[in-house]
């Protein structure tokens, strides 16, 4: 299975700071990569798709970028709600794999 | 609107079987596959299967492989995941979730403990 390798595992932020998450995959998955975000007890939320595009309804300060093992998932200016855990995911090759997380808290 | 709502979760012992159910609303459930994706206590997501929109092929994580089946009944709108076998690292908030990862249920919970 293909391993994705997310950091860091957690940072503090501010409000209006932009944040960047990096995913390493460990062979390349082209531009088959996605990210999610996810607040405690709660459902994950599909934000990045395809590396790049975003879901129904997302906001422009998440963006992403990448292809083939190295990618990058950015919050251009960091908001209250965005206080979570991202986790991206390869869908390049069966079985699917989650990256272990990374969770912004509040500096 | 779309919903997606799972059952069927609770405690069971080392060895045990349960059979959860995810109960689709508001799509053509008939057109999509689906997924179920896992959270163990405290730890990230992991993907733990998928099946096609006719359920002619499945794909399984390592983990799960061999002891969980996913099956689905398009005329019933339900996704079902059967699992056999179970081991404590099962334990955990399973979610089910449309093909593209864009809809998912609110989880449902399941304690594997002697």
């Amino acid at each position: 299975a293909i391993q994705m390798t997310q950091s860091p595992s957690s940072l503090s932020a501010s409000v209006g700071d932009r944040v960047t998450i990096t995913c390493r995959a460990s062979q390349g998955i082209g531009h088959d990569l996605g990210w999610f975000q996810q607040e405690p007890g709660k459902a994950p939320k599909g934000l990045i798709y395809e590396t790049s595009n975003l879901y129904s309804g997302v906001p422009s300060r998440f963006s992403a970028n990448g292809s083939g093992t190295d990618f990058v998932f950015t919050i251009s200016s960091l908001q209250p709600e965005d206080f979570a855990t991202y986790y991206c995911l390869q869908d390049y090759s069966w079985p699917w794999t989650f990256g272990q997380g990374t969770q912004v808290d509040m500096k | 609107q779309v919903k997606l709502l799972e059952s069927g979760g609770g405690v069971v012992q080392p060895g045990g079987s349960l059979r959860l159910s995810c109960a689709a609303s508001g799509f053509r459930f008939s057109d999509y596959g689906m997924h179920w994706v896992r959270q163990a206590p405290g730890r990230g997501l992991e993907w733990v299967t998928f099946i096609r929109f006719n359920g002619t092929k499945t794909f399984y994580a390592d983990s799960v492989k061999g002891r969980f089946t996913i099956s689905r009944d398009n005329a019933k709108d339900t996704l079902y995941l059967q699992m056999t076998s179970l081991r404590a690292e099962d334990t955990g908030l399973y979610f089910c979730a449309t093909s593209r990862l864009d809809y998912w249920g609110q989880g449902i919970v399941v304690t594997v403990s002697s």
